[in-house]
């Protein structure tokens, strides 16, 4: 079945590090991708959206690829902020008339 | 603003008994979704509803009841509340069901069952 693979559960950083979460999905449709992230009391809250058309997305300094031939999903920040501390989920979203699929979770703890 | 809300915030339960857990949106969006977070799981699908006075069936339904009165509430029932269902419960809607479609969720609703 379609799934989605995050094997990180946990990255600590500094502020002014890079950031770098990894994802694999699975699935035979051509899917969306998306990054949601959820800040601590929070729901889930989306980050970006990643389509077969354009492969890359960019939003509030995170950037997002997928790489069809891998099939894996990575985002990235260039330099993380304590402020960006939160949890990550990698999120595939199939045909038209599926509900969307999360993987396990990211926790990202920045310290200051 | 755009918002779903869920009530209550948090609750405690005792084995056996039942608890509605209650979702309202003003999005005006037609699907809404009940989904549980546990630690190593992230979220999974317990029911969703494209229309009032209809429920769907998700990844993990066993043990719950949706219920769909309006466009804007959506609740989760639990009959009979059992330790497994301790989590944390978020409700969320779209407007669309699908890959292209952006999903608004609530703050979440924090279930202990003792």
């Amino acid at each position: 079945g379609d799934s989605v693979t995050q094997m990180q559960g946990q990255v600590t950083l500094s502020e002014d590090d890079f950031l770098f979460i990894n994802c694999t999905y699975s699935t035979t449709w051509y899917p969306t991708l998306f990054w949601y992230v959820q800040y601590p009391g929070e729901g889930p809250q989306l980050l970006l959206k990643v389509t077969t058309a354009n492969n890359k997305g960019i939003s509030r300094g995170f950037e997002a690829t997928y790489d069809k031939r891998t099939t894996s999903f990575h985002l990235q920040k260039a330099s993380v902020q304590e402020s960006d501390s939160a949890v990550y989920y990698c999120v595939l979203g199939e045909g038209f008339a599926s509900a969307l699929t999360f993987g396990s979770g990211t926790k990202v703890i920045v310290l200051p | 603003e755009a918002a779903v809300t869920q009530s209550p915030r948090s609750k405690v339960a005792v084995t056996g008994g039942k608890v509605t857990l209650s979702c309202h949106q003003t999005n005006n969006h037609d699907y809404m979704y009940w989904y549980r977070q546990d630690t190593g799981h992230g979220l999974r699908l317990i029911h969703y509803s494209y229309v009032a006075d209809s429920t769907e069936k998700g990844d993990i339904p066993d043990g719950y009841k949706a219920s769909r009165p309006s466009q804007e509430n959506f609740s989760l029932i639990l009959e009979l509340a059992s330790l497994s269902q301790t989590a944390v419960y978020f409700c969320a809607s779209s407007e669309q069901l699908g890959r292209q479609n952006t999903l608004y969720f609530g703050a979440g609703t924090r279930l202990s069952v003792l």
